[in-house]
């Protein structure tokens, strides 16, 4: 399988902070690779998909880059609901992998 | 619009099985795969399999090959997936989640199902 890091695993922030998590891929995967939100209790949701496409009705502050085995999510400037849980998946492979998560917090 | 509703929490003792349901609405079941994906108590996501609703067509990951199940009834559109075999490290939150048409990424999920195993 495919093996997902994404660094940090936690990230401490405020409000209108530009901040950028990472997601590693153990094998090149093109451009297959998702984000997801998540809050406490809550089902993920989707946020950027194909590395860089952003999701409709997601805020253009959220954006995605990267290709073959390097990929970043980056805020451009924090809001209060952005705190969450982000959570990289590729789809390169039948065998979908996600990342070990990155909590971002105030 | 489009929904996934799961079926409720469940408690099962270590060894069991447990069937958790989701019920899509607002779109054409039998068209997009299904996905579970389960989450431990303050752990990652993991995903565990996907279903072809129209053709029944099922792949799973590792991990879950041979105690993992998911089927499908397209006359009331909804999925189902069974966990046999059941031990305390698969509490869980259990979710079901759709491909986006023609791709291989999640865009509706449902509300989650806790699964307790616990004696």
């Amino acid at each position: 399988d495919i093996q997902m890091t994404q660094s940090p695993s936690t990230l401490s922030a405020s409000i209108g902070d530009r901040v950028t998590i990472t997601c590693r891929a153990s094998q090149s995967i093109s451009s297959w690779l998702a984000w997801y939100q998540q809050k406490p209790g809550k089902a993920p949701k989707l946020l950027i998909y194909k590395a860089s496409s952003l999701e409709s009705g997601v805020p253009s502050r959220f954006g995605g880059s990267g290709s073959g085995t390097e990929f970043t999510l980056t805020i451009s400037s924090l809001q209060p609901d952005d705190f969450a849980t982000y959570y990289c998946q590729q789809y390169n492979s039948y065998s979908y992998t996600f990342g070990q998560g990155t909590k971002l917090q105030i | 619009q489009v929904q996934l509703v799961q079926s409720g929490a469940e408690v099962k003792k270590p060894g069991a099985s447990v069937k958790v349901s989701c019920k899509a609405s607002g779109y054409t079941f039998a068209i997009y795969d299904i996905n579970w994906v389960r989450q431990a108590t303050g752990q990652g996501l993991e995903w565990m399999g996907w279903m072809n609703p129209n053709s029944g067509n099922t792949g799973y990951a590792q991990n879950f090959q041979g105690r993992f199940t998911m089927t499908r009834n397209t006359s009331i559109s909804t999925a189902y997936m069974e966990l046999s075999s059941l031990r305390s490290e698969d509490t869980a939150v259990y979710y079901c989640a759709r491909n986006r048409r023609g791709d291989r990424y999640f865009d509706y999920w449902g509300q989650g199902t806790l699964v307790t195993v616990s004696s």
